[in-house]
């Protein structure tokens, strides 16, 4: 069974970068779409950008500046950049997969979750 | 503001038949792609229903959507104290993703 696993720091400063990757276990390293999403604490879910399988990159307006969204195909994974990060920053960080075709672009694949905090 | 406005809170009975719904406040809304996500408390979110009204294997019949015009809705058959969780509706606008704002379900 295909899963995405999630890796990087999760306690920060203000002005420091974020930096996330998520690795495909169990199948291969093919999807439509590798994204991002963050839940803050009390909130809802807020997408923040993806990549798609032929390279290109979407992102949040509101986080376009700061945000860089890559594909390491020779490791198996993708990765989330976030520079400049303040305290709106802390949430839980979520890499997703539209994995299956049969789910058109719907997010089939989650990964465990990243707790950030920025202080 | 999200594209697209959920109710913040829906609450009903173990059996009762519950429904959130999931407006966009615009026109750009894309149909056949609004989609259904079930997120419990310490866990990632969990695809419920996808193409406005389709159903991965493994998700109970209990649950369906459906979508007219700029509206979605899910509703939820026969409720469960397991089906206590937020919902999320997704659709694209304007070539970006968007969620909606989520709604609390909450089984008495």
């Amino acid at each position: 069974q295909v899963q995405l696993q999630q890796r990087g720091a999760g306690l920060l400063k203000p002005s420091e970068t974020l930096s996330l990757t998520c690795g495909v276990f169990g199948g291969s390293f093919s999807a439509y779409y590798w994204s991002w999403v963050r839940q803050p604490p009390g909130k809802g879910l807020e997408w923040i950008g993806e990549i798609n399988h032929i390279g290109g990159a979407n992102y949040n307006p509101s986080l376009e500046s700061r945000v860089t969204i890559s594909v390491d195909t020779s490791m198996n994974q993708f990765s989330l950049r976030l520079t400049s990060v303040t305290a709106a920053d802390t949430a839980v960080y979520y890499c997703a997969s539209s994995y299956e075709a049969e789910f058109f672009d719907a997010f089939d694949l989650w990964g465990q979750g990243t707790v950030v905090t920025v202080s | 503001q999200s594209a697209l406005i959920q109710p913040p809170s829906a609450s009903g009975t173990p059996g009762q038949r519950v429904t959130v719904s999931c407006s966009a406040n615009s026109s750009n809304v894309e149909p056949n792609s609004v989609h259904w996500y079930q997120h419990l408390p310490g866990t990632a979110p969990k695809l419920l229903i996808y193409g406005n009204g389709n159903r991965p294997s493994g998700v109970p019949e209990r649950f369906s959507g459906s979508k007219s015009g700029t509206s979605a809705s899910l509703a939820i058959s026969g409720l469960r104290s397991e089906d206590e969780a937020d919902y999320y509706c997704a659709a694209w606008d304007n070539g970006l993703r968007v969620f909606g704002g989520g709604t609390k379900l909450t089984v008495l």
